[in-house]
């Protein structure tokens, strides 16, 4: 199977910063990529899909890049609401996987 | 409003069976790919599997780790999901959600509504 690993796992951040996470595929995915945020106790929302396509209602400070194995979500001039754990997922082939996640927290 | 929701979740011993729902509604349910996703406590998301629709013959898909005692299936006449979970094992314990796959292109296969999840615990 395909797996996706997700850097880092955890990362600390100020209201204002831009962050990026990395999400690296042992192979190549295309641009079949999604990623999600999900806040405590809740379920998880899609923001990207297609590796760099914007969910409708999704912020414009978040976006997504890359292709093959390396793919990023950057997160622009942070917001309260953005801390969160954050998860790729990929699309292409079956069993779909997630990566392990990365918490953003504030500094 | 478009929406799903879980249900059916519980205590259960280890090798017992249980039956979770997914009910949807504001959506042409029958249209879409439905999927199951879990959450072990503290843990990351696992994808546990898929039921295409009826436009693709309504084959399923199935993680490693629950193929062989998980079964998903739906009924478009009822906009109901479901998975049948037998021979549980302590590791199933988690918070099951039921999602919606955005469309058949594969390039939106990813899950655009999710449910509020139901947890399953399995514990003697």
């Amino acid at each position: 199977d395909i797996q996706l690993t997700q850097s880092p796992s955890f990362l600390s951040a100020s209201v204002g910063d831009t962050v990026t996470i990395t999400c690296r595929a042992s192979q190549g995915v295309s641009s079949y990529l999604a990623w999600y945020q999900q806040k405590p106790g809740t379920a998880p929302k899609v923001l990207i899909y297609a590796a760099s396509i914007l969910e409708s209602g999704v912020p414009s400070r978040f976006s997504g890049s890359g292709s093959g194995t390396e793919f990023t979500l950057t997160i622009s001039s942070l917001q309260p609401e953005d801390f969160a754990t954050y998860y790729c997922q990929r699309l292409n082939t079956y069993p779909l996987t997630f990566g392990g996640g990365t918490k953003v927290e504030i500094k | 409003e478009v929406q799903v929701v879980e249900s059916g979740g519980g205590l259960v011993q280890p090798g017992g069976s249980l039956r979770l729902s997914c009910a949807a509604s504001g959506f042409t349910f029958s249209d879409h790919y439905m999927d199951w996703v879990r959450q072990a406590p503290g843990k990351g998301l696992e994808w546990v599997g898929r039921t295409r629709n009826r436009v693709n013959g309504y084959t399923t898909e199935y993680a490693a780790s629950v193929k062989g005692r998980f079964t998903i299936s739906r009924d478009d006449s009822k906009n109901s999901l479901y998975l049948q979970m037998n021979s549980l094992k302590t590791e199933d314990t988690a918070v099951y959600y039921c999602a919606r796959v955005a469309a058949a292109t594969l390039s939106r296969h990813y899950m655009d509504v999710w449910g509020k999840g139901t947890t399953v615990t399995v514990s003697s």
